[in-house]
């Protein structure tokens, strides 16, 4: 198994260009989440899904769009990026939202937003 | 809400020291905790977790022990190696919520 799978793993953005950040995983796994990452700032939850066709809003979502149309792939768009949205982007999944199952991790995408 | 605080870092440690990061909790219900860990450039790995009260999770070394009276969850180990440098992060899942709550993280360095 791969695992969780990000790509890119570095990207340079000028203000207002739009991405999508690519998260595919091989589990089987029903639960798929993104989080940006900032130093002093821990994990913050953008979006999350519960399985495919079904996603809701995290902690920070403004900005970003998801889509879950297969069990495998959960893309995170940029609309418009933003320098504030220069950050370190994990994707993680777990088996289920059941609380004992853990997440596991994608290796991030580092993104700069010029 | 469900919170989580861990202590701040950065903490630095000789090897073979003891190692204790505090993480303290506020929730509803019966969450499960967590301990992950980051190494420099790499995404989180679970370390440890205990989804009921007085379960101690271990891995490595590490142990952390799950205290519903003082909702805590510190994270020990007796002693520590270089390699042991990284960030580690408390987290809860509650019992009724999807969600995957993160403190902010420990950065630790282990001297030789």
């Amino acid at each position: 198994n791969a695992g969780v799978t990000q790509t890119p793993k570095f990207q340079v953005l000028k203000t207002g260009q739009s991405m999508t950040l690519q998260c595919a995983q091989d589990m089987n796994h029903e639960y798929m989440s993104w989080y940006r990452q900032d130093p002093g700032m821990g994990l913050r939850l953008i979006h999350y899904s519960v399985g495919a066709g079904i996603t809701d809003q995290g902690e920070v979502p403004n900005g970003y769009n998801v889509s879950r149309s297969t069990t495998e792939d959960f893309p995170l768009r940029l609309l418009s990026a933003a320098p504030s949205q220069t950050s370190v982007y994990f994707c993680a999944s777990s088996k289920s939202g059941q609380a004992g199952d853990e997440q596991f991790f994608g290796p991030g995408t580092r993104l700069t937003v010029l | 809400g469900n919170s989580v605080t861990q202590m701040e870092g950065p903490v630095t440690l000789s090897e073979e020291a003891f190692l204790t990061i505090n993480c303290t909790y506020t929730a509803t219900g019966y969450p499960s905790l967590f301990w992950y860990v980051q190494y420099p450039g790499e995404g989180l790995q679970l370390l440890l977790k205990a989804t009921k009260a007085d379960d101690k999770g271990s891995n490595k070394g590490f142990e952390a022990t799950y205290r519903k009276e003082t909702t805590s969850f510190h994270l020990e180990k007796g002693s520590v190696q270089v390699s042991d440098s990284a960030v580690y992060f408390c987290a809860l899942r509650g019992n009724r919520d999807d969600k995957i709550i993160f403190g902010k993280g420990t950065r630790l360095h282990i001297l030789p």
